[in-house]
């Protein structure tokens, strides 16, 4: 089986500093990982995706995220955020058997930017 | 394109009555999905289809049903309403088994009281 654990359910920063969110997971099998990012009264857009190859991804908005096998760790950074990133952020896994639609949600780290 | 759609936004019902939540997608996408969003607690998968006719439950069935008669529209129903069901509901679709597919697109959601 498989989990998910985001290790801050909040995040405050100040605009234009560095963030990270941490993301670990647990899995028995291969698995592909993900970055979604919910912004209020929204449903849940990609941010980013780990399929294979780099382990260092680029997504949307100046994000990046580090896949790390060894700590089995996905954690997603951004060198300077905007009051604009403030949202709620998760992070997911799926087994690469099963087609994505075992897909896990981690339970959410809310993002909260300060002018 | 619209996307994935749902309606209604909003819905308020009582204890014991039942309701279907639509959810259509004009994007071909093989893979519908529907989850569930209580605070804190991440994404639970309910149902979920791999195509027109096949549907699954996922980790939280109970109390709920589905149908894909066509590709587009994956209804979900609820029977008999009960407060546990209070929620944030959300469909999403995604293109299939190829690993660059497995990205989800979501709905704006429905938000659902029962009382």
């Amino acid at each position: 089986a498989q989990s998910v654990t985001q290790l801050d359910s909040q995040v405050p920063v100040f605009e234009e500093a560095p963030v990270e969110l941490r993301c670990n997971y647990s899995s028995s099998v291969s698995v592909y990982l993900f970055w979604y990012v919910q912004y209020p009264n929204q449903g849940l857009q990609l941010l980013l995706k780990y399929l294979s190859g780099s382990t260092l991804v680029k997504g949307i908005n100046g994000f990046e995220a580090e896949f790390n096998k060894s700590q089995t760790s996905f954690h997603l950074r951004k060198p300077s955020v905007h009051i604009s990133d403030t949202a709620e952020y998760f992070c997911a896994v799926s087994d690469i058997n099963t087609g994505g639609f075992k897909t896990i949600f981690g339970a959410g780290t809310r993002l909260f930017v300060k002018a | 394109n619209a996307g994935v759609t749902q309606t209604p936004k909003f819905r308020i019902l009582k204890i014991g009555q039942s309701m279907t939540l639509q959810c259509t997608q004009d994007m071909n996408h093989n893979y519908m999905y529907w989850y569930r969003q209580d605070p804190g607690m991440g994404l639970k998968l309910i149902y979920y289809s791999v195509g027109a006719g096949i549907t699954d439950k996922g980790e939280v069935p109970n109390g709920y049903n589905v149908s894909r008669s066509t590709t587009e529209d994956f209804p979900l129903r609820l029977e008999l309403a009960a407060p546990s069901q209070t929620s944030v509901y959300f469909c999403a679709s995604s293109h299939g088994t190829v690993p660059s597919s497995y990205e989800q697109y979501f709905g704006p959601g429905t938000r659902l009281t029962v009382t």
